[in-house]
């Protein structure tokens, strides 16, 4: 069966930088996308953006663009995103998510918290 | 970037009833590339329906969706319990990917 395990719950200080992690079991790794989808508290979904795990490229919201790293490792079917200069408002839950070209996104991570606060 | 607007915000209905959620987007979008989610405290959310009344795997006939261009409708035929959460609208055709706000669908 599908599964995607996170990463456990992070605590930062604003200006610092997170790395989750996202281990995907249950199908192959390279035939999917995977997105990563963030909720503050009490809100709504927010895409932030995807890696291609077959060649590595990847795709980010323009918000999130020069914040966001997402890197794949094939040989443990784990992708990861880092995000950089932490601020109040990056405190969230923070989703992986499959998906693929023209499919919406079928399996999802448990979420990781990230809190953000000095 | 395509905004959707769901509403109501919050509507309050009684097991057994009809529920009828609206997604509107900023500018037309294929029915193919509208999905919607469950998603209920504590939990990631749920695939629903996607690509035009796909039910995703597990998923009850009682959910079913309508729709397009910028009109999009998601409908519970008879509210069960298990039913009461917030559900998401996304389009996945464009990028970047977005979601509705949420409609939260509350027990009365």
């Amino acid at each position: 069966q599908v599964q995607l395990v996170q990463s456990g719950a992070e605590v930062k200080k604003p200006g610092a930088s997170v790395k989750l992690s996202c281990k995907a079991s249950g199908y192959t790794f390279t035939s999917y996308y995977m997105h990563w989808v963030r909720q503050a508290p009490g809100q709504g979904l927010e895409w932030m953006g995807m890696i291609n795990p077959s060649g590595g490229s990847t795709s980010s919201a323009q918000k999130f663009q020069g914040r966001v790293t997402m890197t794949r490792d094939t040989s443990t079917s784990t992708v990861y995103m880092e995000l950089s200069s932490l601020g109040s408002e990056d405190t969230a839950v923070y989703y992986c998510a499959r998906g693929d070209y023209d499919l919406p996104f079928d399996y999802w991570g448990q979420g990781t918290l990230v809190s953000v606060s000095s | 970037e395509i905004v959707l607007t769901q509403s109501p915000g919050t509507v309050s209905l009684s097991p057994g009833e009809r529920a009828t959620l609206s997604c509107r987007a900023s500018q037309s979008i294929s029915s193919s590339y509208l999905a919607w989610y469950q998603q209920k405290p504590g939990q990631a959310p749920r695939l629903l329906i996607y690509g035009a009344s796909s039910r995703a795997t597990g998923i009850p006939d009682r959910f079913s969706d309508s729709g397009s261009g910028t009109d999009f409708t998601l409908t519970i035929s008879r509210l069960e319990p298990e039913d009461f959460a917030v559900y998401y609208c996304q389009q996945y055709g464009s990028s970047p990917i977005t979601f509705g706000q949420g409609t939260r669908l509350e027990i009365k």
